[in-house]
């Protein structure tokens, strides 16, 4: 089946640099890819939504210049979080769409990676 | 909407017994759903999935339940085991892809 790989799966950090993690589909072409953060016992709050080749869409109240996204192709999107806080840290998930797949049909169309840790000490 | 700040209701059954696991959605518009599993420290797990034209809709042990005019869907497992300890969400996805969460239900399996 399709995988999405997220990559580091756990990062340390010091205060103030910057931190880069990587979403890549293993096996299928994603033309759009999502970023999520999710806090302890908390949902996932969608961050921004990334689509191959253009500016990704940030969700309402999420620093477009602190989180940079990069869709360079359809395999990949990164999230780099820059001059990063304590505050920052938190369990950031990706996942992508299957471009051959038609998103209104029943089935697993989206698919998850594993999570990031990010973890600023 | 987020959930900043709350904490997870949690749901703990006897090994063996159904569960069922309750979400209520906010956009009638909406026409997929999806039922995802979140293990501790990992990303969510695809379940199962209903479209707003169907009631009911089954798989191995689990089944979704959609009321469209309450705005509600559940989730039962059948034969609930250790394994389906977990963090339990349902999403309802919008027109342009994206999905909204619900806030999630922690499943506590007793052996």
């Amino acid at each position: 089946g399709a995988v999405v790989s997220q990559h580091p799966s756990r990062v340390i950090c010091k205060s103030g640099t910057s931190v880069k993690i990587e979403c890549r589909s293993l096996d299928f072409q994603a033309t759009t890819m999502f970023w999520y953060r999710q806090f302890p016992k908390q949902s996932l709050m969608l961050m921004a939504t990334s689509n191959e080749g253009s500016k990704a869409t940030y969700e309402q109240g999420v620093e477009k210049d602190k989180f940079l996204i990069n869709h360079a192709s359809l395999t990949l999107s990164t999230l780099t979080v820059t001059s990063a806080h304590p505050e920052d840290s938190s369990f950031y998930i990706c996942s992508a769409w299957s471009s051959g797949a038609m998103w209104q049909s029943s089935g697993n169309t989206i698919y998850f990676g594993e999570g990031s840790w990010l973890t600023v000490v | 909407g987020e959930s900043v700040g709350l904490h997870l209701p949690t749901l703990s059954v006897q090994e063996g017994d159904n569960s069922i696991i309750n979400c209520a959605y906010s956009n009638s518009a909406s026409d997929y759903f999806i039922w995802y599993k979140q293990e501790s420290g990992k990303g969510p797990q695809f379940i199962i999935d209903i479209r707003s034209n169907m009631d009911k809709r089954q798989g191995q042990r689990v089944t979704v339940l959609l009321n469209k005019t309450v705005k509600h869907l559940s989730l039962q497992i059948a034969a609930t085991q250790p394994g389906d300890s977990a963090v339990y969400f349902c999403a309802e996805q919008t027109d342009n892809r994206k999905l909204i969460w619900g806030l999630g239900t922690s499943l506590a399996v007793n052996p």
